[in-house]
């Protein structure tokens, strides 16, 4: 799987709009970009998925650039509660297992 | 989506002894898979468990320190054995759920060894 690149940590104003770069440079033709997050002491949750069109659900919207080298998680107006750690993945489809980097730690300020 | 429920939720423990972990699904899946993570650290993948075939250990990990059961399609333990004060972790219980493309993770079992 090819490998991401996130800054370990950003901070955003609670109403903003959080946006969270993440760079997969080396990545495939059939490889996923996955998003989730882990709030402090929780199981990672689920956020987003896609491969090359930007995708949006109720949670985030998911940019991927034309090259797909690098990506964007967009939560569109942050709340404290999204204060956590994120994470970027990329992933093989139909491979079974998830890598986990280090992720960003993002902190929503009031 | 997939629930997934971890027995105990945590755990303080003497070293040298063994904890055992229990992991329970909502619904029927072909692949359980255990994460370690160590404090401030990511998570790590220990081991895939499949229903009646032997668990596939990443490296770095071996079966008799981390011995694990998959006696049904909705259940598996993860024994953490000869346990010291380097395998305190949060241990956390993941499948695959959905259309096969989102993983799923338990809520984690944090274990403290004195």
């Amino acid at each position: 799987d090819a490998k991401t690149t996130q800054p370990p940590s950003m901070d955003c104003a609670e109403g903003r709009a959080a946006n969270l770069p993440c760079n997969h440079s080396t990545i495939s033709g059939n490889e996923y970009v996955y998003w989730y997050r882990q709030i402090h002491s929780q199981g990672p949750q689920y956020i987003i998925h896609g491969l090359k069109n930007n995708e949006t659900n109720e949670m985030a919207s998911l940019i991927i650039t034309e090259d797909r080298k690098s990506s964007t998680l967009i939560l569109p107006h942050a709340t404290l509660r999204d204060t956590a750690v994120y994470y970027c993945i990329v992933r093989v489809w139909g491979a079974q297992k998830l890598v986990f980097g280090q992720g960003t730690r993002l902190t929503i300020n009031p | 989506s997939a629930v997934i429920s971890q027995k105990p939720s945590r755990d303080i423990c003497q070293r040298g002894t063994s904890l055992t972990i229990q992991c329970q699904v909502d619904s029927q899946v072909t692949m359980m898979f255990w994460y370690r993570q160590q404090p401030g650290q990511s998570l790590t993948l220990i081991a895939t468990a499949n229903q009646g075939s032997e668990a596939t250990y990443e490296s770095g990990f071996v079966i008799d320190k981390f011995p694990i059961s998959r006696p049904n399609l909705t259940f598996s333990t993860l024994t953490v054995s000869n346990m010291s004060p380097e395998d305190s972790s949060i241990y956390l219980c993941s499948v695959w759920g959905g259309m096969g493309d989102t993983q799923y993770f338990g809520p984690g079992t944090r274990l403290t060894v004195l």
